[in-house]
C-alpha cells in the first residue's frame, strides 16, 4: 500500500543510548518531516527535508539528526537518548504544486519511544 | 511568521449535534489550510484541504471554508456521530522561504456521547 511506514512502533531505550527511527515513503514526495508528540503540546516539527540532500531544522532539533540520501529514506536519529525525548514520533511527506500550493501530508502510523 | 489558533478542548457533543471548531491562521504568504484528525492510537489522518480563498473543504461530513478576511477555517459538520470522537488538529503550510513546513494549532479533543 502506498503511504509512510515507520519502524519500530514501539522501543524502549535507556538513558544515552543511540537509535534510528526509520521513515520511508512510496509516493515520491520530494517533502518529508519529523515531529513529536506530548500531551498538551500537540506537534512540533524536528526536523524536514525539502528534497534529497536537503534538510533544515525545525522548533526541536537538539539531540536528533537527519539524512536524506535518498527521495524515499528519512532517517532520524537519536544520539544520547534523555527521558526527556519520551514521544511518540510522526514522520510525514507531502508534495506541492508548481506556485506552492500543497495537496496534503501523509503521516505515518508513529513511533513510541519510552527512554528510561 | 506563521502559527495556527485552534480552540481549545475538550468538546463534548450528543451525537447528531452540530459541530463547530474554530481555527484561525497567521501566515505571511499564501497558505494552503487543513483538517487533520487523530483517531486513538493512530497516526495524523486528512480529513479535507483549501488552498485559495473562498474554497470550501468537505470530506465525511465535515466542511471548512477558507476566509482570507478573516483568516480563519472553522470546521463544521452538521450531526456528529460516536465513530467522530477524535482529536482534531487545524494545519497549513506557506509558500515562499517556509515551504514545506507544516504549521499545527494545539489539537482540539472532541468526544461524541451516544
Amino acid at each position: 500500500n502506498a503511504g509512510v511506514t515507520q519502524t519500530p512502533k514501539f522501543q524502549v531505550l535507556k538513558t544515552g543510548q543511540s537509535m534510528t527511527l526509520q521513515c520511508a515513503q512510496d509516493m515520491n514526495h520530494e517533502y518529508m518531516s519529523w515531529y513529536r508528540q506530548d500531551p498538551g503540546m500537540g506537534l512540533r516539527l524536528i526536523h524536514y527535508s525539502v528534497g534529497a540532500g536537503i534538510t533544515d531544522q525545525g522548533e526541536v532539533p537538539n539531540g536528533y539528526n537527519v539524512s536524506r540520501s535518498t527521495t524515499e529514506d528519512f532517517p532520524l536519529r537519536l544520539l544520547s537518548a534523555a527521558p526527556s525525548q519520551t514521544s511518540v514520533y510522526f514522520c510525514a511527506s507531502s508534495s506541492f504544486r508548481r506556485g506552492g500550493a500543497s495537496y496534503g501530508y501523509t503521516f505515518g502510523s508513529g513511533t513510541r519511544l519510552t527512554v528510561v | 511568521g506563521n502559527s495556527v489558533t485552534q480552540m481549545e478542548g475538550p468538546v463534548t457533543l450528543s451525537e447528531e449535534a452540530f459541530l463547530t471548531i474554530n481555527c484561525t491562521y497567521t501566515a505571511t504568504g499564501y497558505p494552503s489550510l487543513f483538517w487533520y484528525v487523530q483517531y486513538p492510537g493512530e497516526g495524523l489522518q486528512l480529513l479535507l484541504k483549501a488552498t485559495k480563498a473562498d474554497d470550501k473543504g468537505s470530506n465525511k461530513g465535515f466542511e471548512a471554508t477558507y476566509r482570507k478576511e478573516t483568516t480563519s477555517f472553522h470546521l463544521e459538520k452538521g450531526s456528529v456521530q460516536v465513530s467522530d470522537s477524535a482529536v482534531y488538529f487545524c494545519a497549513l503550510t506557506d509558500r515562499g522561504s517556509t515551504l514545506g513546513r507544516l504549521y499545527f494549532g494545539r489539537g482540539t479533543q472532541l468526544t461524541v456521547w451516544p
